[in-house]
């Protein structure tokens, strides 16, 4: 089942903050988060793996809601190199396949 | 480098012909994977293998086959190719953890054209 995200597209202006949120209808056991610039290979931002966890990597972090089945990636004081395609990527249980939601299109402007 | 590489970068063929795609990875991961990512850029799991286990996503049709000579090597097999499966098609490898608790390291990516 894939995971949906929300919003699909968003705009920002440098400074600007941004939410990008993934839910499933299945229970988690990790949520991951990738960011794929044009023409480019997806890359590996962070992985959550307890539920209520909260990570951060530079100015992104990222918190994981076990009961609700939601994780939610936070990016603030946008800066021109967040542009991009952000996936987040669930896995069921135990199983070892990464199943991505559909990706939400940031783009950041001057 | 360290990383996951793929080969070729862009492969243009008929309908009908069989092709394979490489892919390599130095990270000493155990798991490999590949990823169709179609024109609307949804990422779509095709397999999953470690030298114990090969896991298919039954929506694969069985004209796409991985092989892995070794560990660090996994490749795609396409038979009689169709216009929809042209596709982008990522290689990426991970070390094995329960629940996917390791984050994927893609490949670049093999753009694949069907005319």
């Amino acid at each position: 089942q894939q995971p949906v995200q929300s919003p699909q597209a968003v705009i920002l202006r440098e400074g600007e903050d941004a939410v990008i949120n993934c839910s499933s209808s299945k229970a988690l056991y990790s949520v991951h988060w990738y960011r794929q610039k044009h023409g480019e290979a997806p890359v590996f931002l962070m992985i959550l793996l307890k539920g209520g966890e909260q990570k951060g990597h530079e100015k992104i972090s990222a918190s994981f809601n076990e009961k609700k089945q939601q994780s939610s990636l936070y990016l603030t004081a946008s800066q021109l190199s967040y542009s991009g395609t952000y996936f987040c990527g669930t896995a069921k249980g135990g199983g070892n396949m990464l199943t991505f939601g559909g990706g939400t299109r940031l783009m950041v402007k001057p | 480098d360290t990383a996951v590489s793929q080969t070729p970068k862009y492969l243009v063929t008929q309908m009908g012909n069989d092709k394979s795609i490489k892919c390599e990875q130095n990270l000493g991961h155990d798991t490999m994977y590949w990823y169709k990512q179609d024109s609307k850029k949804f990422l779509k799991i095709m397999f999953s293998y470690n030298n114990k286990e090969l896991i298919i996503n039954e929506t694969v049709p069985n004209r796409f086959s991985p092989k892995s000579p070794d560990k660090a090597h996994l490749n795609l097999h396409i038979n009689s190719l169709e216009l929809g499966d042209s596709a982008v098609y990522f290689c990426a490898s991970s070390h094995l953890g329960q629940g996917n608790s390791y984050g994927y390291t893609f490949g670049s990516g093999t753009r694949l054209t069907v005319v």
